[in-house]
């Protein structure tokens, strides 16, 4: 059972728009920056988003974050084929005094 | 380019143990908090430990307490996790992280190291 609750699985066509939905507390995405992962299946997780909604380098600008209250979405516009991966969401948890992440979310494109 | 590289992982049996490094380079070292984040097979992410710029604040998942210690030789660029008392539940790759800031979740991650705790 993860901190973070996301959806466990989303998909989309290509071309089409996708959200994904992270959802806490006021521990955590309440009081703290919002991080984005992007993980393909056997490789290390990729920042997609600090800070709730800083890209950083390389990071495509079809790419976006927000975060309001206790939840936070990550956008996705223009979907592409190689968007097909897990994303994952995280923010630090003053209960907990460590990171937490969500369960993540299995991206499909159709 | 930050550049995080662990090492140390492998098959131990249950109640054994493990002493994980990474060595960072490309960033000042000294001046980032630094994370042990685990996957399990099939997994989420899993946080282990933090340990501030200085060592000064050193925190841990529940789950590890008392069993890992986290430390680290800002003057060799290294972070360290040592594992007692591993269990099967402890199986994962274990990933270093760099810390945005801090309080805040990693930004730059390693490659991981594999460790697999069975008989």
């Amino acid at each position: 059972q993860s901190v973070l609750t996301q959806a466990p699985s989303a998909s989309g066509t290509p071309g089409q728009r996708v959200t994904i939905s992270c959802s806490g507390s006021s521990s955590n995405i309440g009081d703290y920056y919002v991080y984005w992962y992007q993980q393909v299946p056997g490789t290390a997780p990729k920042l997609l988003i600090h800070r709730n909604n800083q890209r950083p380098s390389g990071v495509p600008d079809r790419i976006s974050a927000s975060k309001s209250g206790t939840s936070a979405s990550l956008v996705i516009s223009g979907l592409r084929s190689e968007d097909e991966a897990d994303y994952y969401c995280a923010a630090w948890d003053d209960s907990l005094n460590g990171a937490v992440f969500g369960g993540g979310t299995r991206l499909t494109v159709l | 380019e930050v550049q995080l590289v662990e090492s140390g992982g492998g098959l131990v049996k249950p109640g054994g143990s493990l002493r994980l490094s990474c060595a960072a380079s490309g960033f000042s070292f000294s001046s980032y908090s630094m994370t042990w984040v685990r996957q399990a097979p099939g997994k989420g992410l899993e946080w282990v430990a933090s340990i501030f710029s200085s060592g000064q604040y050193i925190f841990y998942a529940n789950s590890v307490k008392g069993r890992f210690t986290i430390s680290r030789d800002n003057a060799k660029k290294s972070l360290f996790l040592q594992m007692n008392s591993l269990r099967a539940e402890d199986t994962a790759l274990y990933y270093c992280a760099r810390e945005g800031g801090y309080y805040e979740a990693p930004d730059y991650w390693g490659q991981g190291t594999q460790v697999t705790v069975s008989s």
